[in-house]
């Protein structure tokens, strides 16, 4: 399997339920990134692992929980969200260091919280 | 406040005619400035780089400018097809650093 992978691609979780989103890549990249793009908004950067730390978390709520145990997985847990979290979440690698460097999309996890 | 804006209305346009996309943004000096291109249910496909001292990047049928007096980046399709009907976003880096900052898209429609 090649590129960015997703799962699920569709989950639908009450309010009160925990679940967790995964991203695998096979690009060889060590920087990962998770994307909330949400209808009529522009995509939302929510945390950055480089070389497995986590180097940016964009005001996000607790709620919303990441994980990177080696470069090429990253996890996205999720617990007592809100409907307002529904949306599509994009995971995306790339190489760190690389000055403007282009990021590869995974095909995203469409979420819905009742 | 920063803002990257594009055009949030849909771009109608027919088979074969050029396609220019504008992406404008405020209180931001990029060093690169990328396209993306979305279709329906899926993530975003790198198309085009460009550096704050080029002016214009090249690559097949795509065309993209760099406008760092007036802050806007244009994007341009020739000949364009159905099969480039998607939604196009412009990303900013402001270093050299992975982090972008995403504009909202403008959704291209062309028509045969």
């Amino acid at each position: 399997e090649t590129g960015v992978t997703q799962t699920p691609r569709h989950l639908v979780m009450g309010m009160t339920n925990k679940k967790s989103l995964k991203c695998e890549q096979h690009l060889g990249h060590n920087a990962m990134y998770w994307y909330k793009q949400s209808a009529k908004k522009p995509l939302e950067l929510m945390f950055v692992y480089s070389l497995e730390e986590r180097v940016e978390n964009n005001s996000v709520p607790s709620r919303f929980s990441p994980e990177c145990p080696n470069s090429s997985h990253l996890f996205l847990h999720l617990h007592t969200l809100q409907p307002e979290d529904s949306a599509l979440y994009l995971c995306a690698s790339s190489l760190a260091g690389l000055a403007g460097g282009e990021q590869f999309f995974g095909p995203g996890t469409r979420l819905t919280v009742l | 406040s920063q803002k990257i804006e594009q055009n949030s209305e849909a771009l109608n346009i027919q088979e074969g005619k050029t396609a220019t996309l504008t992406c404008n943004y405020t209180n931001y000096s990029p060093a690169y400035l990328q396209w993306y291109r979305q279709d329906p249910g899926r993530g975003p496909v790198f198309l085009l780089l460009i550096r704050e001292n080029e002016k214009e990047k090249r690559k097949e049928r795509l065309k993209v400018t760099f406008d760092t007096t007036l802050k806007q980046s244009l994007f341009h399709i020739t000949a364009s097809q159905p099969a480039d009907s998607a939604t196009y976003l412009c990303a900013l880096a402001l270093n050299a650093g992975n982090m972008l900052t995403f504009g909202g898209g403008t959704r291209l429609m062309v028509k045969p």
